[in-house]
């Protein structure tokens, strides 16, 4: 089954320590996405990326970090300096959104705690 | 700036009460407005698509609208299991801007 893999799916940091979320998706889509969501709020966006070796702030990219060497995978660092990080982490991808207008799909979600 | 606003917050329904969910929205050139469903603790589920002012889509319980400044979730004879968050999004430039969503609660 296609569809968009995050692990894990919860996860504790100590306070200083960096912490790396997986997301993997084999839809074949060249565009992927993180999201930070807070209780009661909606989705803010932190990075994304339309294509391999390219990738682009959002919103909220402030304390954290990505990559994408490969099409099928978006990771995700939480850094030290990221100040407050416990939150539930989405991530998602589409077509390439410069090509064609469309939606976007997700993954279960990580939930990380700092304690 | 592009923005997306949802409205009522919370809203409780009896199974069987109609109603709508309101999604408005402020865009330089619409390209795309999206419904999703979210389960506690999972991640968003596709819902809709809608491109154009006028455009209508239907699933189940379920129908979207779209006017030039607002969309509409329209849900007809609710269940329990229709309980939910509902979030907005549009399409910007690259990326999606969403809403805070709707917290739909269906009562048997």
């Amino acid at each position: 089954d296609g569809g968009i893999t995050q692990s894990p799916k919860y996860l504790f940091r100590k306070e200083g320590q960096n912490v790396t979320l997986s997301c993997e998706q084999n839809l074949n889509h060249d565009a992927m996405y993180w999201y930070r969501q807070d209780p009661g709020q909606g989705l803010r966006l932190i990075y994304y990326s339309q294509i391999v070796n390219d990738f682009q702030k959002g919103d909220i990219a402030e304390g954290y970090s990505v990559s994408r060497e490969k099409k099928e995978s978006f990771p995700l660092t939480v850094t030290s300096a990221q100040k407050n990080p416990t939150a539930f982490y989405l991530c998602a991808s589409s077509i390439d959104l410069r090509v064609l207008n469309t939606e976007a799909f997700f993954g279960q979600g990580t939930r990380l705690t700092v304690v | 700036e592009d923005q997306v606003t949802q409205s009522p917050e919370a809203l409780r329904l009896q199974e069987g009460e109609s109603s709508s969910l309101n999604c408005s929205y402020t865009v330089s050139g619409l390209r795309g407005l999206f419904w999703y469903r979210q389960d506690p603790g999972k991640g968003p589920e596709f819902l809709f698509t809608l491109y154009s002012a006028g455009e209508e889509k239907e699933k189940e319980r379920l129908k979207a609208t779209l006017t030039k400044k607002e969309s509409f979730l329209h849900i007809t004879a609710p269940k329990p299991e229709d309980s939910a968050t509902y979030l907005c999004a549009v399409q910007r430039d690259q990326n999606f801007v969403f809403g805070p969503g709707t917290r739909l609660s269906v009562l048997p």
